[in-house]
């Protein structure tokens, strides 16, 4: 059974960068595809961008020129950067599975598991 | 990308009764692409579909979903007091994946 655990700071300065990793237990980073989804104060959710299983990475439009998703399989966990950030980004992140490999094959999926979210506040 | 918008904002009902809850796409969305969450306060989303009418493990079958190209619906048969939520519809079968804005069911 997949759980996730993400994790960082709940404070970040205005034009600096938002930095969070989830922490993957029960299955293998390299096994699934990984998505961010963040939701400010009051507001719905609001998806930042995905990794599949080779890297492949794809950005909410929005937000494509200040974000990057990356894998990192030695500590078996998956990180998000955004850079530059405003008031606007202040939200819940959370971390989530976006799909599955089983077989050699690899497939898009709806989030079935969630971390628990971290807010992060963006102060001036 | 695909635009998703549920309606009606706000459902406000008494326990016991049938909730309908929408979800238009902007283009034709495989059925298999498209999910429903659940969200209370404080918590993180859940997962109720996975592919328009298939619950996840767990779902209890007061709660169906059907539709097909561009409308997709959420049904709750009878409501119970936990039900009162947040309901997000969601496509993730053509990049970037996108959510509706949310319809908020609460007690009348």
């Amino acid at each position: 059974q997949v759980q996730l655990q993400d994790s960082g700071p709940g404070l970040v300065k205005a034009s600096e960068t938002l930095s969070l990793s989830c922490n993957v237990s029960g299955a293998s980073v390299s096994d699934y595809y990984w998505t961010w989804i963040r939701q400010p104060p009051g507001k719905g959710l609001e998806y930042i961008g995905m990794i599949t299983s080779t890297e492949t990475t794809n950005y909410n439009a929005s937000l494509r020129s200040r974000v990057t998703v990356s894998v990192d399989t030695s500590k078996n966990q998956f990180s998000l950067k955004l850079s530059s950030v405003t008031a606007a980004d202040t939200a819940v992140y959370y971390c989530a599975t976006a799909g599955f490999c089983r077989n050699g094959v690899c497939y898009v999926a709806a989030s079935d598991v969630w971390g628990q979210g971290t807010m992060v506040t963006v102060s001036s | 990308e695909i635009v998703l918008t549920q309606s009606p904002g706000t459902l406000s009902l008494s326990p016991g009764e049938r909730a309908t809850l929408s979800c238009r796409a902007s283009q034709s969305v495989r059925s298999s692409h498209l999910a429903w969450y659940q969200q209370r306060p404080g918590q993180a989303p859940r997962l109720l579909f996975f592919a328009a009418s298939t619950r996840a493990t767990g779902i209890p079958d007061r709660f169906s979903g059907s539709g097909s190209g561009t409308d997709f619906t959420l049904t709750i048969s009878k409501l119970e007091p936990e039900d009162f939520a947040v309901y997000y519809c969601q496509q993730f079968g053509r990049p970037p994946r996108t959510f509706g804005q949310g319809t908020k069911v609460e007690i009348k």
